[in-house]
């Protein structure tokens, strides 16, 4: 069955540094779609960053990266230069593209804390 | 831009009571979505429709149905609501092979 798994319930970054959040996931559909959403504490999702399962480059948005290894079944989201607004919640989530419907799987979740 | 509003911020309601949820979008969505959000547990979806009138249960729907009369709009209705569906509701959108769009969302208390 598919599954999405985030292990990092919570983390913490010093302003400016680097971040990785972890994901996992797990599909037998080869075709398939890997995201990452940001929820505020305002409460809405954010769209960030996709990946396909045949892209053959990683994805970047701004100083959104996704580290897609695709042998170990890992979309790990990379922030770089964190800022004082990047703290948030954040979401990993998978589509499979079999039956068509842009249903979503999501994982549990990582709140990420930026400290000046 | 896309946009998803649902018909409430905050929500306070009784045992027993029957509760709606509206969602509309203005993109013409094939796809919608309603979610709940619990802490620790993600984003575990309710029910999705793919079409008007066309609807499937997701991974919850006990205790839950919904409506889809016009494309724009997408309702998810407690029938009697209890406590243990105090939550935070998320409605989405998308077409077949984008990402979702989603609203503000919907916190809901049942006392």
């Amino acid at each position: 069955a598919q599954k999405i798994t985030q292990t990092q319930p919570g983390m913490f970054v010093q302003e400016k540094e680097a971040v990785t959040l972890d994901c996992t996931y797990d599909t037998s559909d080869p075709s398939y779609g890997l995201f990452w959403y940001k929820q505020p504490s305002s409460g809405e999702m954010i769209f960030l960053i996709y990946q396909g399962s045949y892209d053959q480059q990683n994805a970047t948005e701004g100083r959104y990266s996704l580290n897609f290894q695709k042998a170990r079944k890992s979309a790990n989201l990379v922030i770089s230069a964190s800022q004082l607004g990047d703290s948030a919640m954040y979401f990993c989530a998978m589509r499979e593209h079999s039956g068509n419907t842009g249903k979503l799987i999501f994982g549990q979740g990582t709140t990420l804390q930026v400290k000046p | 831009d896309v946009k998803v509003t649902q018909s409430s911020r905050y929500l306070v309601k009784r045992t027993g009571e029957k509760v709606f949820l509206e969602c509309v979008q203005d993109m013409d969505h094939e796809n919608m979505f309603w979610y709940r959000q619990d802490p620790g547990l993600g984003l575990r979806l309710i029910y999705f429709s793919y079409d008007v009138k066309m609807k499937e249960k997701g991974d919850i729907p006990e205790g839950y149905s919904v409506s889809r009369e016009k494309k724009e709009r997408f309702s998810l209705i407690l029938e009697s609501a209890s406590t243990n569906q105090t939550s935070m509701y998320l409605c989405a959108s998308s077409t077949r092979v984008y990402e979702q769009y989603f609203g503000p969302g919907t916190r809901l208390t049942v006392t």
